[in-house]
């Protein structure tokens, strides 16, 4: 079946340092989504990538959608205390958006005051 | 809007004992889905449901059972509980392509 990898599995970054997870998956995917979930609390969307390539903007976070649709990436920039959580990417099988999501295990990120 | 909403919050269950956890949304969405969480893991979909009446199964549907006789509802039964199924477990909803989580059950099954 479809897997979705991250690395890495934990980060510790001081506050100020930037940050990046990366998400592969094992067959190509027709979106790929981020969410963040805060430790003790629930998941709760960021962003949906659809095309080939695409990049994303959220005030300190980027977003990119690999070229082959089998890979994304989210980078934070000048991390605050705020950012700290697990980030989970989540995507699609195939070419069409179908019912169900495959979701990676998550990057932990933690900061360092 | 409430949103997602889940019932028990926390719950201990003795091994062969049984549940349901309940699951409601007041955004009048179709889909809906039920995910379980092990500790430092990513969520793993055990049931979803494309609308009232419908549902199949995910990648983990072995213990537990739904149902979906309305639209706002979505239970997840447990029959015969083990300790394998100790775990968070997380109700979402769908609106387009966004899912909308809810504070999930903390389930300890000893």
């Amino acid at each position: 079946g479809q897997q979705v990898m991250q690395i890495p599995q934990y980060q510790h970054v001081q506050e100020g340092e930037d940050f990046t997870t990366y998400c592969n998956s094992s067959t190509t995917l027709s979106n790929i989504q981020w969410y963040k979930q805060r430790p003790g609390g629930h998941p709760v969307f960021l962003i949906q990538l659809v095309k080939s390539g695409e990049v994303k903007k959220q005030k300190r976070l980027t977003f990119q959608f690999g070229e082959a649709k089998k890979n994304s990436s989210l980078h934070i920039t000048a991390t605050q205390t705020t950012d700290v959580g697990t980030y989970f990417c989540a995507g699609h099988r195939g070419e069409t958006s179908g019912s169900r999501l495959t979701f990676g295990e998550g990057t932990q990120l933690t900061v360092n005051p | 809007n409430a949103g997602v909403t889940q019932t028990p919050k926390f719950r201990i269950l003795k091994i062969g004992q049984s549940m349901t956890l309940q699951c409601a949304q007041d955004m009048n969405h179709n889909y809906m889905y039920w995910y379980r969480q092990d500790p430092g893991m990513g969520l793993k979909l055990i049931y979803y449901s494309v609308g009232a009446g419908i549902t199949d199964k995910g990648e983990v549907p072995n213990g537990y059972n739904v149902s979906r006789s309305t639209t706002e509802d979505f239970p997840l039964r447990l029959e015969l509980a083990a300790p394998s199924q100790t775990s968070v477990y997380f109700c979402a909803s769908r609106r387009e392509y966004e899912q909308f989580f809810g504070p999930g059950t903390r389930l300890t099954v000893l």
